[in-house]
């Protein structure tokens, strides 16, 4: 595809259960970000990856948080022992390069967290 | 800490031009201006961004004001695809992330 893709789209877990949401950026897109977008609120940053290495994870809320991406492509943002606080939709980005502020992001639909 | 100010909502008739107006008084040399539009249920979807010239691409113009304090995103004729939230955002040249406001839910009326 085209896009930025992820998956699964909508996932609804039970207070204390693990998650796993995966993230297929654009081919060849060397930067990914995660971000997590509240109810009512704009998205808000979460860690950033440049290829394999994660060089940003200060906006990840708890140690429960955990995202990796071990062959610089798909990404996975590990959500353990989840708690209700933890509902949200969860955005993914990726673009070409890394830190220029003239890159653009393109970001995926989205995966909605619901933790009941 | 926001370094953006934008109206909360605002309602545009269809087929007319949409001025969203956009608020960055402490905007520094390096950042650019950035403009992301997120419609329901779906990601953020980039627009258009600039410096200090005015910037015009097939989705908007963008109208950066001599002393960059104030910008304003141009849709030419709106249609009701166009109902969405619009961030404006401010980044540094060397900045990776997007900081997100509240934006402006802008809602197009047949």
């Amino acid at each position: 595809g085209a896009g930025v893709s992820q998956s699964p789209r909508y996932k609804v877990a039970k207070r204390g259960q693990d998650v796993a949401l995966r993230c297929d950026p654009i081919s060849g897109h060397v930067s990914l970000f995660w971000y997590q977008q509240a109810l009512g609120q704009g998205p808000e940053f979460l860690t950033y990856f440049q290829n394999e290495a994660q060089l940003d994870k200060s906006g990840l809320p708890s140690d429960r948080f955990f995202a990796e991406r071990p062959e610089g492509s798909v990404s996975t943002l590990k959500i353990q022992r989840t708690q209700q606080e933890d509902s949200a939709v969860y955005l993914c980005a990726s673009s070409r390069a890394g830190t220029s502020g003239r890159t653009i992001q393109y970001f995926g639909a989205g995966t909605r967290l619901s933790v009941l | 800490d926001a370094k953006t100010t934008q109206p909360p909502s605002m309602d545009c008739a269809e087929g007319r031009a949409a001025n969203l107006p956009c608020n960055h008084s402490t905007i520094s040399g390096n950042e650019y201006v950035y403009w992301y539009r997120q419609i329901h249920s779906q990601g953020p979807q980039y627009i258009i961004h600039g410096l200090k010239n005015n910037e015009t691409n097939e989705m908007a113009s963008l109208i950066i004001t001599e002393d960059r304090k104030s910008s304003t995103l141009i849709l030419p004729h709106a249609t009701l695809r166009d109902t969405a939230v619009y961030y404006c955002i401010v980044r540094l040249t060397n900045d990776y992330k997007l900081s997100f406001g509240a934006g402006t839910t802008v809602t197009v009326r047949a």
